[in-house]
């Protein structure tokens, strides 16, 4: 069964503090997306990747980071948290002329 | 500005009865769309497609329908079971690009 993995579901942490959030999938997906989900705002995109060492910059990079140095690991990157990037982070892959396989998402909270 | 939108944030219905629930988008590129089904504190799972080429698909309970000249998809849930009771994203995407997500729908099935 296709999996993408998010290694943490709840996460607490502290306004300026660098934080990584991992997300791993089995499926030798190309493509793979970072989104945010807010209420009401609904899923936006924040970085996506279409290979090993590839990013690019989705609706809402600011603030953000990536890293794809493995084909099966694609990291969010949070230079200096801030109170705005409290949100539930999810991580899909994909695989072309399919749609996205997304984990199980990542609460963040910034205090 | 969005490309996907949903305009109703809720809907409530009866067990039993029918759940439509509304999809618009302005891209006239898009050629695949998704509907997707998330609990609070999962990621969004997949629920059904539709390619361009169709203006319906059904699996089970669920049909999906694509009026392109109206740019406009629905999803139907016949029967509503209680268990439906989730936020359900549209979303839709150019071939082979990023998908592009409404802001969700809160379906709530009354016993």
């Amino acid at each position: 069964d296709v999996k993408v993995t998010q290694s943490s579901r709840y996460l607490v942490k502290r306004t300026g503090e660098k934080v990584f959030l991992e997300c791993v999938q089995d499926m030798d997906h190309e493509n793979m997306f970072w989104y945010r989900q807010d209420p009401g705002l609904g899923l936006r995109l924040i970085y996506f990747s279409y290979d090993v060492k590839m990013k690019e910059k989705g609706d809402i990079p600011e603030g953000y980071s990536v890293s794809r140095e493995k084909k099966e690991r694609f990291s969010l990157i949070l230079e200096s948290a801030s109170t705005n990037q409290t949100s539930m982070y999810l991580c899909a892959s994909r695989d072309l002329g399919d749609g996205y396989t997304f984990g199980s998402g990542t609460r963040l909270t910034v205090v | 500005d969005q490309q996907v939108k949903q305009n109703s944030p809720s809907l409530s219905v009866q067990e039993g009865r029918i759940s439509i629930l509304n999809c618009d988008y302005t891209n006239s590129m898009f050629d695949y769309f998704l509907w997707y089904k998330k609990y609070p504190a999962e990621g969004p799972t997949f629920l059904i497609s539709i390619s361009s080429i169709k203006d319906k698909n059904e699996d089970g309970r669920f049909t999906v329908f694509l009026n392109k000249s109206a740019k406009h998809l629905s999803l139907h849930i016949v029967p509503s079971q209680p268990g439906d009771s989730a936020v359900y994203f549209c979303a839709a995407s150019e071939p082979g690009n990023q998908f592009y997500f409404g802001t969700g729908t809160s379906l709530t099935v009354i016993p």
